[in-house]
C-alpha cells in the first residue's frame, strides 16, 4: 500500500528552538517522489521541496533542511532557529506510479514568541 | 508568472444544490488536480486532468465531477450537495515533467453547505 505517515499531529516550540517534523512513507514503486508543503493560516499550500527516489542527498535551504533516508523510508524536515512565521501545517507527500499522489495527515507547528 | 487561481474563494450553498468551482493553472501547466481538505479526512485527492482528459480519480462518489478545457482551465462540479461536502477545495497544477513534477496550489475555495 502507498502511504505517508506523519506521526506528530501537533508540535509547539518556542522561537529559536530547532524542530524536526517526521515523515515516513510506504511504496512498492522503485521510482517515486517525495514533497514537503507548508500550509499557513491563509490556506494555500506552498511547495517547499521535492526529492526523487534516486537522490538521497540531503538538502539545506536557509533555516530549512531535509533528511532523506531510503533505508528507513523517511523524509524528515528540520527547521533551525524557528520563527513565529514558521507556524503552519506542514504536509509530507508521496507521488508514485508517476501520477498518483498521497498526502500525510499534516503536522501543525506552533512557534511561540 | 501568475500562480494558480481559483474562483470563487468562498461559497455558501444549501443541501441539494449543485456547485461549480473554477481553477486556472499556471501558464504552461497542462496537469490540473483537485483535492478536498476537511479537518477529519485531511487532504484527499479527487481527480487529475491532463490535456482535457481525466487521467486519475480518487475515491469519491459520482456527484463529484470535473472537466478541463483546451486552455487547461478546469472546473469541478458537485451535484446534490450534502452537509459533508463542506470543505476547502484545492486545485493544483504542474508541468508533468519527470524533472519538474511538483504541484503548485491555488488558494482554495471554501465551500459551506447549510
Amino acid at each position: 500500500a502507498q502511504k505517508v505517515t506523519q506521526a506528530q499531529t501537533e508540535i509547539s516550540v518556542v522561537e529559536k528552538e530547532d524542530v524536526t517534523l517526521d515523515c515516513v512513507y510506504e511504496t512498492r514503486d522503485t521510482t517515486y517522489y517525495l514533497f514537503w508543503y507548508k500550509q499557513p493560516p491563509s490556506g494555500e499550500l506552498v511547495f517547499l521541496i521535492r526529492r526523487n527516489s534516486f537522490d538521497e542527498q540531503n538538502e539545506i535551504s536557509g533555516r530549512y533542511s531535509w533528511n532523506f533516508q531510503k533505508s528507513t523510508s523517511s523524509f524528515n524536515f528540520t527547521i533551525t532557529a524557528s520563527q513565529v512565521v514558521d507556524s503552519a501545517v506542514y504536509f509530507c507527500a508521496l507521488r508514485y506510479n508517476n501520477n498518483d499522489m498521497r498526502f500525510g495527515a499534516g503536522t501543525r507547528l506552533t512557534v511561540k514568541p | 508568472k501568475a500562480g494558480v487561481t481559483q474562483t470563487p474563494r468562498y461559497l455558501i450553498k444549501t443541501r441539494g444544490q449543485q456547485v461549480t468551482l473554477s481553477c486556472s493553472p499556471i501558464s504552461g501547466h497542462r496537469s490540473v488536480s483537485w483535492y478536498q481538505q476537511t479537518p477529519g479526512q485531511g487532504l484527499q485527492f479527487l481527480f487529475e486532468y491532463f490535456s482535457e482528459t481525466q487521467r486519475n480519480k480518487g475515491n469519491f462518489p459520482g456527484r463529484f465531477s470535473g472537466r478541463q478545457f483546451s486552455n487547461s482551465r478546469s472546473e469541478m462540479n458537485v451535484s446534490t450537495l450534502e452537509l459533508g461536502d463542506s470543505a476547502l477545495y484545492l486545485c493544483a497544477s504542474r508541468l508533468d515533467s519527470p524533472s519538474y513534477n511538483e504541484q503548485f496550489f491555488g488558494p482554495g475555495t471554501r465551500l459551506t453547505v447549510l
